[in-house]
């Protein structure tokens, strides 16, 4: 079984502040999702990063591949409220097998 | 595009009975999901179909759960004599062939009590 670690699990931050959530494996993935969830709604794609060392950014997010794929990071710069959420990485091995998910980074930003 | 529509939202029912939850998937997309999410955890994999069938499921998948995609559009989930443990969310997620990004419903949330 394939196992994708979350750390932190619980991150409070202030506003204005920046943070790093990162996920681990011992396995090499294909691609790896990075979801974001609020309560009482399903999961949405931020990014999907698929070459190793692979650097995206979305606005104030920046989400890193490592190069052995078997890592990521995603970094927020200046937090804001609307950040608040639970953050989850999820790999994919090849096209026919389903994506496995960690167990999620839950961040709150406070004003 | 719709997207992702789960019913009912929420369903209460007591131990023993019997649920059924259904997922319509976007319109064009062949494979279809489902998770079950419980609180503090990422979605865990249940089962998928492409088209109407069912190519995997998980040892979560007891001999108490079905999943059934007749025609390859809607699902449904049915879950004999519940127990307490079903409680959890699930997660009904559609794509275009195997290709990320996977896209989810709003999920059910079952409680058993």
């Amino acid at each position: 079984t394939q196992l994708l670690e979350q750390s932190p699990q619980f991150l409070s931050i202030q506003e204005g502040e920046n943070l790093t959530v990162y996920c681990n494996s011992s396995s090499v993935f294909s691609s790896l999702q990075w979801y974001r969830q609020e309560p009482g709604e399903g999961p949405v794609l931020l990014v999907t990063v698929v070459t190793g060392g692979e650097v995206k950014k979305l606005k104030r997010l920046t989400f890193q591949f490592g190069d052995a794929r078997k890592d990521s990071s995603l970094h927020i710069t200046a937090a804001q409220t609307g950040d608040t959420g639970l953050y989850l990485c999820a790999g994919e091995n090849s096209g026919n097998t389903p994506l496995v998910f960690g167990k999620g980074t839950r961040l709150s930003v406070i004003a | 595009d719709t997207g992702v529509s789960q019913d009912p939202r929420h369903k209460i029912t007591k131990r023993g009975q019997n649920v059924t939850f259904r997922c319509d998937p976007i319109s064009e997309h062949n494979r279809l999901y489902w998770y079950r999410q419980t609180l503090g955890q990422g979605p865990e994999f249940l089962t998928y179909f492409q088209n109407e069938a069912q190519l995997e499921k998980s040892r979560l998948l007891s001999d108490r759960f079905s999943a059934e995609r007749p025609k390859g559009s809607f699902s449904t989930l049915e879950i004999q004599r519940t127990e307490q443990g079903d409680s959890a969310m699930y997660l009904c997620a559609s794509s275009f062939d195997q290709g990320p990004p996977l896209h989810f419903g709003n999920g059910t949330r079952l409680t058993v009590t």
